[in-house]
């Protein structure tokens, strides 16, 4: 089972600043078969980005994922209030269980 | 547009049995392998169990297997989540999901969650 490190596990920046959140691998993910999730409190997560760094239908351009092999980064370019939430990266390169990092909580400064 | 209603939740002992369902429109329900994820209260996500499109095909992780069965019905448009011998650590919101269009291992769609509580 590959496990997800994601760091940091919080991130503290001002609306307008760029977010840079890690996600590693504890092996190599198959094909960057890795997938960025988006949530907010009492939400359903929402689909940001798959296979490393293709943006998902309706995602805004300031998002944008990179990486591949063991090391994943999601960039939010310019951060809008909305932004703030928790961030999750998620690997499909294997066989079930598919797994999750722990999550990177973006809050506001 | 697609919508996943789960239900079912609710407040159980431990040992106890609970069954989950989730209620699809919006799209031909058996096109789409179906998977079922968990949140814990202040947690992160844990993909448990899925099930193919005919529901021929089934899978679950560890913590879970012999415990959990999901199934499908296809004539209903509605997936199921049995919950046997429950744990305190199986306390959750269990999410309904789908993929996209040609991928069934991560999740476009998102039903709104269902509070399981294991508790005495």
């Amino acid at each position: 089972e590959i496990v997800l490190t994601q760091s940091p596990g919080t991130l503290s920046l001002s609306p307008g600043e760029r977010a840079t959140l890690s996600c590693r691998a504890s092996q190599s993910v198959n094909s960057d078969f890795l997938v960025w999730y988006q949530q907010k409190p009492g939400q359903a997560p929402r689909l940001l980005i798959y296979g490393a760094s293709t943006r998902a239908t309706g995602i805004p351009d300031r998002f944008s994922g990179s990486g591949s092999g063991t090391d994943f980064t999601l960039t939010i370019s310019r951060l809008e209030p909305e932004d703030f939430a928790v961030y999750y990266c998620q690997q499909y390169g294997t066989s079930p269980p598919y797994t999750f990092g722990q999550g990177t909580k973006l809050e506001i400064k | 547009q697609v919508q996943l209603v789960e239900s079912g939740g609710d407040l159980v002992k431990p040992g106890g049995s609970l069954r989950l369902s989730c209620a699809a429109s919006g799209f031909t329900f058996s096109d789409h392998y179906m998977t079922w994820i968990r949140q814990a209260p202040g947690k992160g996500l844990e993909w448990i169990s899925h099930i193919s499109r005919t529901g021929s095909d089934t899978d679950y992780t560890d913590s879970v297997k012999g415990r959990f069965t999901v199934s499908r019905d296809n004539a209903k448009n509605s997936l199921y989540l049995q919950m046997n011998s429950l744990r305190a650590e199986d306390t959750a919101v269990y999410f309904c999901t789908r993929g996209g269009r040609s991928t069934s291992r991560y999740w476009v769609y998102w039903g709104q969650g269902t509070l399981v509580t294991v508790s005495t």
